[in-house]
């Protein structure tokens, strides 16, 4: 799986966009990018993925890039519930995921 | 709609004890993963199954088994059982292996004492 390099944390106003970034310069033509959030413990939520559209749902936007070496994942109305640790995966079909280490994201009032 | 169901969500043993970990996948998904994550830590793979074959494995300790059933639930069978085996389990499921992402439960915490 090709290495992914996130902001080990970011703060956002609550009410305001999250643009959270992820760089996979070594990403193959096969790997899709997939993002995913815990909340203290719970279980992986999964966000969305995409492949090299951009792609959109009723989370989150994401943004690739058209080299497709890195992507941003956006949360267009941030809410206090939306503290959490984010994490940017890229796979290759069929293979299991690699967490870590992800974006602390920290939403303010 | 229905998630992933992991029992118990919460288990104490002692060391040397054995424990097993069920999971149901969300309907029609045939294939389940199995994550630990430690205290402070991300998750990380342990092992999957797909057609209740295991089609991938991780860093699963030897100490550790797991299986998936014709009705595509799994169990993960812990043997010997270590102070740093205290983690939390993460099941997920998804339809196929191929691009489907993956949903999780909400995890069972092992506590050893």
């Amino acid at each position: 799986d090709a290495k992914t390099t996130q902001p080990t944390s970011m703060d956002c106003a609550e009410g305001r966009a999250a643009n959270l970034p992820c760089n996979h310069s070594t990403i193959s033509g096969n790997e899709y990018v997939y993002w995913y959030r815990q909340i203290h413990s719970q279980g992986p939520q999964y966000i969305i993925h995409g492949l090299k559209n951009n792609e959109t749902n009723e989370m989150a936007s994401l943004i690739i890039t058209e080299d497709r070496k890195s992507s941003t994942l956006i949360l267009p109305h941030a809410t206090l519930r939306d503290t959490a640790v984010y994490y940017c995966i890229v796979r290759v079909p069929s293979q299991n995921f690699v967490f870590g280490p992800g974006t602390r994201l920290s939403v303010l009032p | 709609a229905a998630g992933v169901i992991q029992s118990p969500r919460h288990l104490i043993k002692e060391k040397r004890e054995t424990a097993t970990l069920k999971c149901y996948p969300i309907p029609r998904h045939d294939t389940v993963y199995w994550y630990q994550q430690g205290p402070g830590q991300d998750p990380q793979f342990l092992i999957s199954f797909y057609e209740k074959m295991q089609s991938d494995k991780g860093s699963i300790p030897d100490r550790f088994s797991a299986q998936q059933f014709s009705d595509y639930h799994s169990e993960l069978n812990m043997s010997s059982l270590e102070l740093g085996d205290s983690a939390l389990y993460f099941c997920a499921s998804s339809l196929g292996v191929l691009y489907q992402p993956q949903h999780f439960g909400d995890g069972t915490r092992l506590s050893i004492l």
